[in-house]
Protein backbone atom coordinates (compact mmCIF):
# COMPACT_ATOMS: atom_id res chain seq x y z
CA UNK A 1 0.00 0.00 0.00
CA UNK A 2 1.25 3.33 -0.56
CA UNK A 3 2.17 6.45 1.72
CA UNK A 4 0.78 9.51 2.32
CA UNK A 5 3.10 11.10 -0.68
CA UNK A 6 3.85 14.97 -0.54
CA UNK A 7 6.04 17.31 -3.12
CA UNK A 8 8.23 18.88 -3.46
CA UNK A 9 10.67 18.04 -0.43
CA UNK A 10 12.50 21.06 -0.30
CA UNK A 11 11.97 24.80 -1.08
CA UNK A 12 13.87 27.91 -0.96
CA UNK A 13 12.02 31.06 -1.50
CA UNK A 14 12.34 34.84 -0.74
CA UNK A 15 9.86 36.14 2.19
CA UNK A 16 6.68 37.74 0.36
CA UNK A 17 7.24 35.30 -2.22
CA UNK A 18 4.25 32.62 -2.35
CA UNK A 19 4.55 29.27 -1.99
CA UNK A 20 2.46 25.84 -2.77
CA UNK A 21 2.57 22.40 -1.44
CA UNK A 22 0.81 19.23 -2.38
CA UNK A 23 -0.29 15.59 -0.73
CA UNK A 24 -1.86 12.49 -2.19
CA UNK A 25 -3.08 10.92 1.16
CA UNK A 26 -3.45 6.79 1.28
CA UNK A 27 -6.42 5.72 -1.59
CA UNK A 28 -9.43 5.57 1.07
CA UNK A 29 -8.84 8.20 3.49
CA UNK A 30 -11.20 10.45 4.31
CA UNK A 31 -9.35 12.40 6.48
CA UNK A 32 -6.67 14.50 6.07
CA UNK A 33 -4.35 17.17 7.98
CA UNK A 34 -1.67 19.97 7.45
CA UNK A 35 0.85 20.01 10.72
CA UNK A 36 3.53 22.51 10.73
CA UNK A 37 6.61 21.48 12.54
CA UNK A 38 8.86 24.32 13.57
CA UNK A 39 12.86 23.30 14.22
CA UNK A 40 13.31 22.00 17.81
CA UNK A 41 9.60 21.69 18.32
CA UNK A 42 6.69 19.33 17.55
CA UNK A 43 4.07 19.24 15.12
CA UNK A 44 1.32 21.34 15.11
CA UNK A 45 -1.97 21.18 13.29
CA UNK A 46 -2.67 23.69 10.80
CA UNK A 47 -6.20 22.03 9.76
CA UNK A 48 -7.96 18.99 9.19
CA UNK A 49 -10.02 18.40 6.53
CA UNK A 50 -13.02 15.52 6.84
CA UNK A 51 -13.62 14.56 2.54
CA UNK A 52 -13.25 18.03 1.24
CA UNK A 53 -14.73 19.99 4.36
CA UNK A 54 -12.84 21.85 7.06
CA UNK A 55 -13.03 20.41 10.50
CA UNK A 56 -10.44 22.54 12.18
CA UNK A 57 -8.82 25.74 11.05
CA UNK A 58 -8.38 26.90 14.28
CA UNK A 59 -4.75 27.26 14.47
CA UNK A 60 -4.61 28.29 10.48
CA UNK A 61 -3.22 31.51 9.83
CA UNK A 62 -5.95 32.79 7.62
CA UNK A 63 -4.28 36.01 6.60
CA UNK A 64 -1.59 34.35 4.72
CA UNK A 65 -2.19 30.32 4.19
CA UNK A 66 -4.80 28.52 2.37
CA UNK A 67 -5.90 24.96 2.08
CA UNK A 68 -7.87 23.57 0.22
CA UNK A 69 -9.06 19.79 -0.83
CA UNK A 70 -10.95 19.61 -3.92
CA UNK A 71 -12.49 16.17 -4.66
CA UNK A 72 -11.89 15.06 -0.99
CA UNK A 73 -8.96 13.41 -2.48
CA UNK A 74 -5.69 15.28 -2.89
CA UNK A 75 -4.81 18.44 -1.01
CA UNK A 76 -2.82 21.84 -1.20
CA UNK A 77 -1.84 24.39 1.59
CA UNK A 78 -0.49 27.55 0.09
CA UNK A 79 1.24 30.43 1.58
CA UNK A 80 1.11 33.94 0.45
CA UNK A 81 2.92 35.93 1.20
CA UNK A 82 5.87 34.19 2.87
CA UNK A 83 7.19 35.41 6.03
CA UNK A 84 11.03 34.15 7.87
CA UNK A 85 8.62 32.65 10.61
CA UNK A 86 7.01 30.37 8.20
CA UNK A 87 10.29 28.37 7.37
CA UNK A 88 9.14 25.00 8.87
CA UNK A 89 8.50 21.58 7.74
CA UNK A 90 5.01 21.04 6.71
CA UNK A 91 3.96 17.28 7.04
CA UNK A 92 0.64 15.82 5.64
CA UNK A 93 -1.46 13.20 7.02
CA UNK A 94 -4.18 11.02 6.37
CA UNK A 95 -6.20 8.60 8.74
CA UNK A 96 -9.16 6.40 7.68
CA UNK A 97 -11.48 8.21 9.78
CA UNK A 98 -10.82 11.59 12.31
CA UNK A 99 -11.86 9.60 15.04
CA UNK A 100 -8.87 8.92 17.69
CA UNK A 101 -8.72 5.48 17.05
CA UNK A 102 -7.78 5.65 13.55
CA UNK A 103 -3.97 5.73 13.23
CA UNK A 104 -2.81 9.17 11.19
CA UNK A 105 0.15 8.18 8.97
CA UNK A 106 2.63 10.57 7.81
CA UNK A 107 4.22 11.58 4.38
CA UNK A 108 7.74 12.75 4.43
CA UNK A 109 6.96 16.74 5.02
CA UNK A 110 8.45 19.39 2.79
CA UNK A 111 10.67 21.59 4.65
CA UNK A 112 10.34 25.04 3.58
CA UNK A 113 12.98 27.92 4.16
CA UNK A 114 12.12 31.54 3.76
CA UNK A 115 15.14 34.06 3.18
CA UNK B 1 -5.24 23.39 28.40
CA UNK B 2 -3.53 20.26 27.70
CA UNK B 3 0.26 20.19 27.92
CA UNK B 4 2.93 17.51 26.99
CA UNK B 5 6.21 18.12 28.28
CA UNK B 6 9.81 15.96 27.40
CA UNK B 7 12.08 17.70 29.58
CA UNK B 8 15.01 15.01 27.75
CA UNK B 9 16.00 17.38 24.71
CA UNK B 10 18.90 14.93 23.39
CA UNK B 11 19.80 12.04 25.13
CA UNK B 12 23.21 9.53 23.31
CA UNK B 13 23.99 6.18 24.43
CA UNK B 14 26.21 3.23 23.14
CA UNK B 15 24.33 0.46 21.58
CA UNK B 16 23.08 -2.14 23.23
CA UNK B 17 22.26 0.14 26.61
CA UNK B 18 18.67 0.78 27.52
CA UNK B 19 17.09 4.36 27.37
CA UNK B 20 13.75 5.84 29.03
CA UNK B 21 12.44 8.59 27.33
CA UNK B 22 9.97 10.81 29.57
CA UNK B 23 7.04 12.15 29.10
CA UNK B 24 4.82 14.13 31.13
CA UNK B 25 1.45 15.20 30.53
CA UNK B 26 -1.32 17.64 31.84
CA UNK B 27 -5.05 17.98 30.99
CA UNK B 28 -7.68 18.28 33.51
CA UNK B 29 -10.11 15.85 31.33
CA UNK B 30 -10.52 12.19 32.62
CA UNK B 31 -10.86 10.54 29.57
CA UNK B 32 -8.30 11.01 26.92
CA UNK B 33 -5.28 9.28 24.53
CA UNK B 34 -1.65 9.13 24.60
CA UNK B 35 0.95 8.22 21.77
CA UNK B 36 4.73 7.99 20.96
CA UNK B 37 5.81 8.27 17.53
CA UNK B 38 9.06 8.07 16.07
CA UNK B 39 10.90 10.77 13.35
CA UNK B 40 13.43 8.88 11.86
CA UNK B 41 15.93 11.31 9.85
CA UNK B 42 13.18 10.86 6.59
CA UNK B 43 10.83 12.95 8.14
CA UNK B 44 7.96 10.71 8.46
CA UNK B 45 6.71 10.43 12.12
CA UNK B 46 5.90 6.57 12.69
CA UNK B 47 3.33 5.57 15.38
CA UNK B 48 4.40 3.46 17.64
CA UNK B 49 1.55 3.09 20.66
CA UNK B 50 -1.63 4.30 21.69
CA UNK B 51 -2.86 4.17 25.22
CA UNK B 52 -6.36 5.66 26.78
CA UNK B 53 -6.45 6.71 29.88
CA UNK B 54 -8.77 4.17 31.86
CA UNK B 55 -5.75 1.44 30.97
CA UNK B 56 -2.47 2.12 33.21
CA UNK B 57 -1.67 -1.23 32.33
CA UNK B 58 2.27 -1.52 31.11
CA UNK B 59 2.99 -2.88 27.39
CA UNK B 60 5.38 -4.33 25.76
CA UNK B 61 6.74 -4.96 22.41
CA UNK B 62 9.20 -6.47 21.47
CA UNK B 63 12.27 -4.43 22.63
CA UNK B 64 10.10 -1.46 23.62
CA UNK B 65 8.11 -0.98 26.59
CA UNK B 66 5.41 1.70 27.46
CA UNK B 67 4.94 2.73 31.72
CA UNK B 68 1.90 5.08 32.20
CA UNK B 69 1.48 6.22 35.59
CA UNK B 70 -1.81 8.72 35.86
CA UNK B 71 -0.26 9.45 39.46
CA UNK B 72 2.23 11.18 38.56
CA UNK B 73 1.09 12.35 34.71
CA UNK B 74 3.61 10.40 33.20
CA UNK B 75 4.04 7.93 29.93
CA UNK B 76 7.73 6.96 29.77
CA UNK B 77 9.42 4.86 26.66
CA UNK B 78 11.70 2.58 27.34
CA UNK B 79 14.15 1.06 24.73
CA UNK B 80 15.66 -2.45 25.50
CA UNK B 81 19.45 -2.87 24.11
CA UNK B 82 19.16 -0.10 21.85
CA UNK B 83 20.30 -0.01 18.38
CA UNK B 84 21.62 1.89 15.77
CA UNK B 85 18.45 2.27 14.20
CA UNK B 86 16.15 3.44 16.75
CA UNK B 87 18.30 6.90 16.37
CA UNK B 88 15.33 9.25 15.83
CA UNK B 89 12.80 11.80 17.44
CA UNK B 90 10.48 10.31 19.20
CA UNK B 91 7.51 12.53 20.41
CA UNK B 92 4.77 12.05 23.29
CA UNK B 93 1.41 13.41 22.08
CA UNK B 94 -2.12 13.60 24.04
CA UNK B 95 -5.84 14.21 22.82
CA UNK B 96 -9.03 14.47 23.95
CA UNK B 97 -12.03 12.34 22.28
CA UNK B 98 -11.29 13.87 18.35
CA UNK B 99 -9.59 16.64 18.87
CA UNK B 100 -6.41 17.67 17.77
CA UNK B 101 -3.15 15.96 19.16
CA UNK B 102 -1.15 18.20 21.01
CA UNK B 103 2.73 17.02 20.58
CA UNK B 104 5.45 17.43 23.22
CA UNK B 105 8.98 19.28 21.82
CA UNK B 106 10.24 15.29 21.05
CA UNK B 107 13.76 13.66 22.67
CA UNK B 108 16.59 13.52 20.12
CA UNK B 109 18.04 10.39 20.63
CA UNK B 110 21.58 8.86 19.52
CA UNK B 111 22.64 5.49 19.63
CA UNK B 112 26.37 5.64 19.46
CA UNK B 113 27.67 2.04 17.83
Amino acid sequence: EAGVAQSPRYKIIEKRQSVAFWCNPISGHATLYWYQQILGQGPKLLIQFQNNGVVDDSQLPKDRFSAERLKGVDSTLKIQPAKLEDSAVYLCASSLAGTVFNEQFFGPGTRLTVL
Amino acid sequence: AQKVTQAQTEISVVEKEDVTLDCVYETRDTTYYLFWYKQPPSGELVFLIRRNSFDEQNEISGRYSWNFQKSTSSFNFTITASQVVDSAVYFCALKKGNEKLTFGTGTRLTIIP
